[in-house]
Order: structure tokens, then sequence, then C-alpha cells
């Protein structure tokens, strides 16, 4: 199985902040990776798919980027509404996994 | 507009199978490159991937749930449904299923608003 080795598990930020969220795969997964906000009783969202693509209605302050087997979603300037919970999810291969998740807090 | 709404018992007892349906619109799994998957979450913790099943009958498994799921489809009514035996404690979970397509762009796009299940003698 593939391990997605999500970081950090929880954080807490500024408003305007630069924040960054990385994904660590144990095999090459070939960008095959969506990124999910989950806020409190809702249902994930797909923010990035296939490691950098911006999901429809996204803000454009989301971006996706990979480097070696390191997969980033980075909010580039922090806004109240991007407090929730993100997991990575790759599905290159079965089973497919997640990331533990990364607990996105507002200082 | 795609969506999609799975249903469930609530509450079972430790051992009995669990049976869930999701029921959507917006799209047929008679299309090619489309499915449904399956995936769940205890509360508080991450999510765990359980199923897929594809247009063409494709269907995969998570082996960490030791061949106690079985997923299936209905596409005349548009449903699918997903079986978990012999549950325990364990289980008790949020289920979601959610669109999913052989193109990246359309996988895992529309998710269900989920079901609770809790497994409780």
């Amino acid at each position: 199985d593939i391990q997605m080795t999500q970081s950090p598990s929880s954080m807490s930020a500024s408003l305007g902040d630069r924040v960054t969220i990385t994904c660590q795969a144990s095999q090459d997964i070939g960008n095959k990776l969506i990124w999910f906000q989950q806020k409190p009783g809702k249902s994930p969202r797909p923010m990035i798919y296939y490691a950098t693509n911006l999901a429809d209605g996204v803000p454009s302050r989301f971006s996706g980027s990979r480097s070696g087997s390191d997969y980033s979603l980075t909010i580039s300037s922090l806004e109240s509404e991007d407090m929730a919970d993100y997991h990575c999810l790759q599905y290159k291969q079965y089973p497919l996994t997640f990331g533990s998740g990364t607990k996105l807090e507002i200082k | 507009q795609v969506t999609l709404k799975e249903s469930g018992p609530g509450t079972l007892q430790p051992s009995q199978t669990l049976s869930l349906t999701c029921t959507f619109s917006g799209f047929s799994l008679s299309t090619y490159g489309l499915g449904v998957g399956w995936i769940r979450q205890p509360s508080g913790k991450g999510l765990e991937w359980l199923a897929n099943i594809w247009w063409d009958d494709d269907k995969y498994y998570n082996p960490s749930l030791k061949n106690r799921l079985t997923i299936s489809k209905d596409t005349s009514n548009n449903q699918t449904f997903l079986k978990i035996t012999s549950v325990d404690t364990a289980d008790t979970a949020t289920y979601y299923c959610v669109r999913i397509g052989v193109t990246s762009r359309i996988s895992f796009d529309y998710w269900g608003q989920g079901v609770m299940v809790t497994v409780s003698s």
C-alpha cells in the first residue's frame, strides 16, 4: 500500500499568513493526488486535483505543488474561512489512501 | 446538477450486516469513465477509502476490511450499495459516497452529505 505521510497534524496561523501543508508519498504516485478541505459537520470539498490543478470555484490563493515525493497545498494569504481540516488522497494505486489530515486553526 | 445522498440504518448491533445505499442524480453509471466510491470517517478522525464501483462493473475494495465489503449498483435507478458484514464498534463512522471518474478533473468532485452509522450493543 502507498503510505501518505501528512504534516503537520495541526497548525495555527494568523490571517494573511502563507500556509503550507505537505503529504509525502511512500511510492511514486505520478501527481495523482487530490487535496480536500473539510469544515466541521460538512463533506470534504476538493480543492486541488492532479496535484496542481485548482478545482472549480476554489479561490486562487490556494495552490498545489510537487517536489519529488512531496506534495504541498499552499494558501498564499490565509483568510478566516480557510479554517478547516485538510486531507490529501492518492489515487494512483489501489487501495486508495488518505493522509492523516491537518487541522488548520486561525490564531 | 450532480447530487448524491446516502441512506443507512442509523444504529445496528455488533455482528450484524450494514447495508448502505447511495442514490444519485445528474450523472449515470452507464456513462463511460464514471463510478461511485465509498469513504468513511469515524468522529474526529481521518478519512478511509472503502470501495469503488465503475460504469463497467469493475470493483475495488480496501483489503484492510478483510473481505467484509460488497459493492454493487443498480444503473437503472441511479443507486449504488455497500454492504459490510460482521460489524463491530470500530465501524462506527460517517459514511460518504462520492462520484469518481477516470478523468482526474471529475474524480471525487461530488460528495454526499454523509450518513452516520453507530454500532452498539
